[in-house]
């Protein structure tokens, strides 16, 4: 089973501030295998990044996703108000089919 | 416009059975696969199990294999989730996904299930 760890847990930022959030796999994953998803309070998670680099339709393009092999990205450029969120990433594999990391939670510091 | 739309709130006690939906519209339901997504009070994101409508064909995770059931009518353009006995450890915020390649693309509402004597 591939785990996914996420780091760093939380993320304390001011709006306009760059964030950058890891996801680090515990063995090589395809890269067009990993997605990014946004959570926000009381909401259902949203599709950002897909094939870790790809846009989800919709999303702004200060989110990007980067990376290859065991370790991704994803990056806001310029913080807005309704950015500040949990962030998941998520493989796709063998058994299980799909893992999810534990989230990094992006607050207003 | 795509939208799963799941059935509302439910509150059941140990050792009951339920049986939640999810109905899909404004795609063509039987050729995508759809599942669910678990998500415990506070915690992260869970993979469960998906369905393909066409032909029924499932896949589950290793964790909820033999703890829940999926299934479909595309008669209805509807999915299920089914337990026969529910425990307290069920409680948890339910999601509909649809899968498309190596992702999920669209999420549902949700549907919390308190399990609670």
């Amino acid at each position: 089973e591939i785990v996914l760890t996420q780091s760093p847990g939380t993320l304390s930022l001011s709006p306009g501030e760059r964030a950058t959030l890891s996801c680090r796999a515990s063995q090589s994953v395809t890269s067009s295998y990993l997605a990014w998803y946004q959570q926000k309070p009381g909401q259902a998670p949203r599709l950002l990044i897909y094939g870790a680099s790809s846009r989800a339709t919709g999303i702004p393009d200060r989110f990007s996703g980067s990376g290859s092999g065991t370790d991704f990205t994803l990056t806001i450029s310029r913080l807005e108000p309704e950015d500040f969120a949990v962030y998941y990433c998520q493989q796709y594999g063998s058994s299980p089919l799909f893992t999810f990391g534990g989230g990094t939670k992006v607050e207003i510091k | 416009e795509v939208q799963l739309v799941q059935s509302g709130a439910e509150v059941k006690k140990p050792g009951e059975s339920l049986k939640i939906s999810c109905k899909g519209s404004g795609y063509s339901f039987s050729t995508y696969w759809i599942g669910w997504v678990r998500q415990m009070p506070g915690k992260g994101l869970e993979w469960m199990v998906i369905i393909y409508p066409r032909d029924s064909d499932t896949r589950y995770s290793p964790s909820f294999q033999g703890q829940v059931t999926i299934s479909a009518d595309k008669s209805i353009n509807t999915a299920y989730l089914q337990w026969s006995s529910l425990k307290a450890s069920d409680t948890a915020m339910y999601y509909c996904v649809r899968h498309t390649t190596t992702f999920f693309d669209y999420w549902g509402q949700g549907t919390l299930v308190t399990v609670s004597s």
